[in-house]
């Protein structure tokens, strides 16, 4: 079935390093993506989305990135501070209004 | 301060019983969501509504039920035939056309004893 999902659950960064998280998606009609935050019992915060007409988009410190070749999105986060320690999810926008398909997430751990 | 309240933060029941979980937004958005989210895995959808008085079944609504009688709230009752109904349930809220982002409420941790 279709699916979206993490290649790496737990990424450990070294403040001041850059991070990259990576997603799959396998819906080849999903015309939207979005990147999520979630800190330890809070609800997601938005961070940044695009459209499938895109293959970039640049936000304050963060980068999206959309290959559709392949089907694989990444988010770049530059200068990871202690404060970026989440859990980051991607999701895909489903041809019908409104639905999100969510992958597992990937757990970021930032050291001093 | 515009945005989405869930309330209680945590809750907790006794098997058996029903239970409402308490979504409310003053975003003026159309959709709403609630979403169950278990550790370690990501968020599946429960029920969803694009408009009062109308709600769809999302990937895992059994055992549950909700009601939209108004644009602002969108509660969430956990029936005692939910089979499992410990989790994190989080509700969001959007609007149509060119905004597409899901904002969500801080969650309601439910256990059941």
């Amino acid at each position: 079935g279709e699916s979206v999902g993490l290649h790496l659950p737990t990424l450990s960064v070294q403040e001041g390093d850059n991070s990259i998280i990576n997603c799959a998606y396998s819906n080849s009609a999903s015309d939207y993506f979005i990147w999520y935050k979630q800190e330890s019992g809070k609800g997601p915060q938005f961070i940044i989305d695009i459209r499938s007409n895109m293959d970039k988009r640049q936000g304050q410190r963060v980068t999206v990135l959309l290959n559709k070749t392949v089907k694989h999105l990444s988010l770049q986060i530059a200068a990871t501070q202690p404060g970026d320690s989440a859990v980051y999810f991607c999701a895909e926008r489903e041809n019908s209004w409104g639905k999100l398909q969510f992958g597992a997430g990937t757990q970021v751990v930032v050291t001093p | 301060d515009g945005g989405i309240t869930q309330s209680p933060k945590y809750l907790f029941r006794k098997e058996g019983q029903n239970v409402t979980l308490s979504c409310e937004q003053n975003l003026n958005h159309d959709a709403m969501y609630w979403y169950r989210q278990d550790p370690g895995q990501g968020l599946r959808l429960i029920y969803y509504s694009q408009i009062v008085n109308d709600f769809q079944k999302g990937d895992i609504a059994e055992g549950y039920s909700v009601s939209r009688e108004k644009k602002e709230s969108f509660p969430l009752t956990v029936t005692s035939a939910q089979k499992n109904p410990t989790a994190f349930y989080l509700c969001a809220s959007s609007n149509g056309g060119a905004l597409l982002e899901q904002f969500f409420g801080p969650g309601t941790r439910l256990t059941v004893l």
